[in-house]
C-alpha cells in the first residue's frame, strides 16, 4: 500500500538557519503531496501541495518540489524562525481523494 | 467562518466503555473524515462519510463506527475502548472529491484509563 518514510527528528537549530526535512513516498499511482505543519495545542494546517511531477509548492518561505523520479518531496527553508518551531507532516493522497497517508512526523525546535 | 469544530476537547475514559465525539465541518465542506493520532505518530484514516453513508475505510475494527447528519455534522462512536485507544481524534472537512481542500480541526483528546 501507498506509505510515507519522512526523516527522523528532533531537529533543532538556531535562528537563520536552513532547514530540510527529508520525504520520500511509495504509491501506485500519481498522488498529490503535501507537507502540514502542527503547532502545539492545534490540529493540522496545510503548509504547501504539489499535485503533478514537478510542480513546486511554496507558502510562508517554505518550498518543496514533487521529484517523481527519486519519489521525494523534501520540504526547505532558507532562514527558519522561532515561529517555525512546530510537527511537520508529509502526506500523499491519491486522486484527490480525502483518505491522507501521513508519515510520522519530524518535530522542528528553533532556538533564538 | 468557525472551521471545523469538534467537541469536546478533552475526554477520560475507562476501559470498556463506549465514547461518542462529535464534529462540525467548514461550512461549504459537505464530506467528512476522521483520523486516530497516536502520540508521536502521524494521524491514520480512520473513515469517511459523504451522503451520510461511509464511503472509505482505514485498517480500524468495527469497534470504530461513524455517523453523518443531514447538516453534514458528524459522530465517531467507539465502543469497548482499549487503552490503546488513547489518542488524539481529528476530524477533516472538503468538499467532495476535493481532497486538497482538507480542513482539520483541533481535534479531541481521549485518555483511557
Amino acid at each position: 500500500g501507498d506509505s510515507v518514510t519522512q526523516m527522523e527528528g528532533p531537529v533543532t537549530l538556531s535562528e537563520e538557519a536552513f532547514l530540510t526535512i527529508n520525504c520520500t513516498y511509495t504509491a501506485t499511482g500519481y498522488p498529490s503531496l503535501f507537507w502540514y505543519v502542527q503547532y502545539p495545542g492545534e490540529g493540522l494546517q496545510l503548509l504547501l501541495k504539489a499535485t503533478k511531477a514537478d510542480d513546486k509548492g511554496s507558502n510562508k518561505g517554505f518550498e518543496a518540489t514533487y521529484r517523481k523520479e527519486t519519489t521525494s518531496f523534501h520540504l526547505e527553508k532558507g532562514s527558519v524562525q522561532v515561529s517555525d518551531s512546530a510537527v511537520y507532516f508529509c502526506a500523499l493522497s491519491e486522486g484527490g481523494s480525502e483518505k491522507l497517508v501521513f508519515g510520522k512526523g519530524t518535530k522542528l525546535t528553533v532556538n533564538p | 467562518d468557525a472551521g471545523v469544530t469538534q467537541s469536546p476537547t478533552h475526554l477520560i475514559k475507562t476501559r470498556g466503555q463506549q465514547v461518542t465525539l462529535r464534529c462540525s465541518p467548514k461550512s461549504g465542506h459537505d464530506t467528512v473524515s476522521w483520523y486516530q493520532q497516536a502520540l508521536g505518530q502521524g494521524p491514520q484514516f480512520i473513515f469517511q462519510y459523504y451522503e451520510e453513508e461511509e464511503r472509505q475505510r482505514g485498517n480500524f475494527p468495527d469497534r470504530f463506527s461513524g455517523h453523518q447528519f443531514p447538516n453534514y455534522s458528524s459522530e465517531l462512536n467507539v465502543n469497548a475502548l482499549l487503552l490503546g485507544d488513547s489518542a488524539l481524534y481529528l476530524c477533516a472537512s472538503s468538499p467532495t472529491g476535493q481532497g486538497e481542500k482538507l480542513f482539520f480541526g483541533s481535534g479531541t483528546q481521549l485518555s483511557v484509563l
